[in-house]
């Protein structure tokens, strides 16, 4: 069964300093990797997702994620921190192609100070 | 502005009576889904529906049902059968079932006193 793991069910950092938000999935041939967003009492935004083109993809809101086949990780990373990026942050995975197949992380909830 | 509205945000209910949310998009959009999100978790898939008048158990369909009459409406109701119904329900949909980007909706929070 496929699944995913997101490393951290906390992640706290001062505005300015960089983010990293840790997720490793099960190994397996060709994954489909998405970061979503989820701001309090909000629904799920795409941030940015991994199909198979270049590894290292760019998202919105200066997020980017490094598809790393050897270490099966699919870390989200930020240079900068703003206090807008306090949210709680999900990474899903799809083996299938088929967005009914979709396994959500548990999520990760960044939290920004000054 | 395209997108899909869910309501109500939140909606109280006793035990033993049924409840349903509505889900609505207007971004013509054939594949929607349900699903349930609690603390701690990843979200859940109730049901989804590919096309008008077809839709499929997601991983945790008992005590729900849902409809899907119109393309731009996807229904969820849930039951008095919901052993533990009190969850935030969020309803999504994509532009085709081979994709995993997912539209969301705000959401619906269910408390059952």
């Amino acid at each position: 069964a496929q699944s995913v793991t997101q490393l951290d069910s906390h992640v706290s950092v001062s505005e300015g300093t960089p983010v990293l938000l840790r997720c490793n999935y099960s190994s397996s041939y060709s994954p489909s990797l998405f970061w979503y967003v989820q701001h309090p009492n909000k629904g799920l935004q795409l941030l940015l997702k991994y199909t198979s083109a270049a590894t290292l993809v760019k998202g919105i809101n200066g997020f980017e994620a490094e598809f790393k086949k050897s270490e099966t990780s699919f870390h989200l990373t930020k240079p900068s921190a703003h206090m807008s990026d306090a949210a709680e942050y999900f990474c899903v995975v799809s083996y299938t192609g088929t967005a009914s197949k979709l396994t959500f992380g548990t999520g990760t909830r960044l939290q920004v100070t000054l | 502005d395209g997108g899909i509205t869910q309501s109500p945000k939140y909606l109280f209910r006793k035990e033993g009576q049924n409840v349903t949310l509505s889900c609505e998009q207007n971004l013509n959009h054939d594949a929607m889904y349900w699903y349930r999100q609690d603390p701690g978790q990843g979200l859940r898939l109730i049901y989804y529906s590919q096309i008008v008048n077809d839709f499929q158990k997601g991983d945790i369909a008992e005590g729900y049902s849902v409809s899907r009459e119109k393309k731009e409406s996807f229904p969820l109701t849930v039951t008095s059968a919901q052993k533990n119904p009190t969850a935030f329900y969020l309803c999504a949909s994509s532009l085709g079932q081979t994709t995993g980007e997912l539209f969301f909706g705000e959401g619906s929070r269910l408390t059952v006193l």
